[in-house]
């Protein structure tokens, strides 16, 4: 695609709920990251994945964190049993390679965990 | 936890004024990148310099490195409506992560 794209935009839940969300990267990029970007904060980092590998997930928060990317291509991020400190915006991004040095960004999820 | 902090938080400045923003970081980097988020979407990339660069243009950027400092500063010329943003330093600590500071919220009046 032109750009990296995330849905939904916007996702409203409640606590205890799981939420998925997914990444679209721009089509033949290997690299893709995801990212949480508290209020009022910069992004911080989750995972990444080299096509369907994911070599670091060592930014996820917890073990309800955890995400896919089965052919390389497409991503999901799920969030299994929310809690209000979930709420946030989250960010994927992709790159050619993962040596290079410039990453593309969504236009991000804003989760709101109630 | 972010490796970069963002000076000032917040500026406000007028039309056509120049706008400086500085970035400091804790450990060696092989690159630092400055990153623009205008309200409601992505992160966009600016400019990227290297640890053996010392300056670097850009159309109306001009950023700065000093590795002894461990610091960068953004420089935003001329500054338009459209500059409205939060502007972001980024580092790339060898692993393929980006590390964040907390950014600079520009605010441009007219």
């Amino acid at each position: 695609g032109a750009g990296v794209s995330q849905s939904p935009r916007y996702k409203v839940t409640k606590r205890g709920q799981d939420v998925t969300l997914r990444c679209d990267p721009i089509s033949s990029h290997a690299t893709l990251y995801w990212y949480q970007q508290a209020l009022g904060q910069g992004p911080e980092f989750l995972t990444y994945f080299n096509y369907e590998a994911q070599p670091d997930k060592s930014g996820l928060p917890s073990d309800r964190f955890s995400a896919e990317r089965p052919e390389g291509s497409i991503s999901t991020l799920t969030i299994q049993r929310t809690e209000q400190r979930d709420s946030a915006m989250y960010r994927c991004a992709s790159s050619p390679q993962d040596t290079q040095e410039t990453q593309y960004f969504g236009p991000g999820t804003r989760l709101l965990v109630l | 936890s972010q490796q970069g902090e963002e000076d000032p938080q917040a500026l406000s400045i007028q039309e056509g004024e120049n706008a400086t923003m500085n970035c400091s970081y804790k450990t060696s980097i092989n690159n630092l990148q400055w990153y623009r988020q205008n309200s409601g979407r992505g992160l966009v990339h600016l400019i990227l310099i290297r640890s053996n660069e010392r300056e670097k243009h850009s159309g109306r950027l001009r950023v700065t490195l000093d590795t002894s400092k461990k610091s960068s500063s953004l420089l935003i010329t001329a500054s338009r409506a459209a500059d409205t943003a939060s502007y972001f330093c980024a580092t790339r600590l060898g692993a393929q992560k980006l590390v964040f500071g907390q950014g600079t919220r520009l605010t441009i009046n007219p």
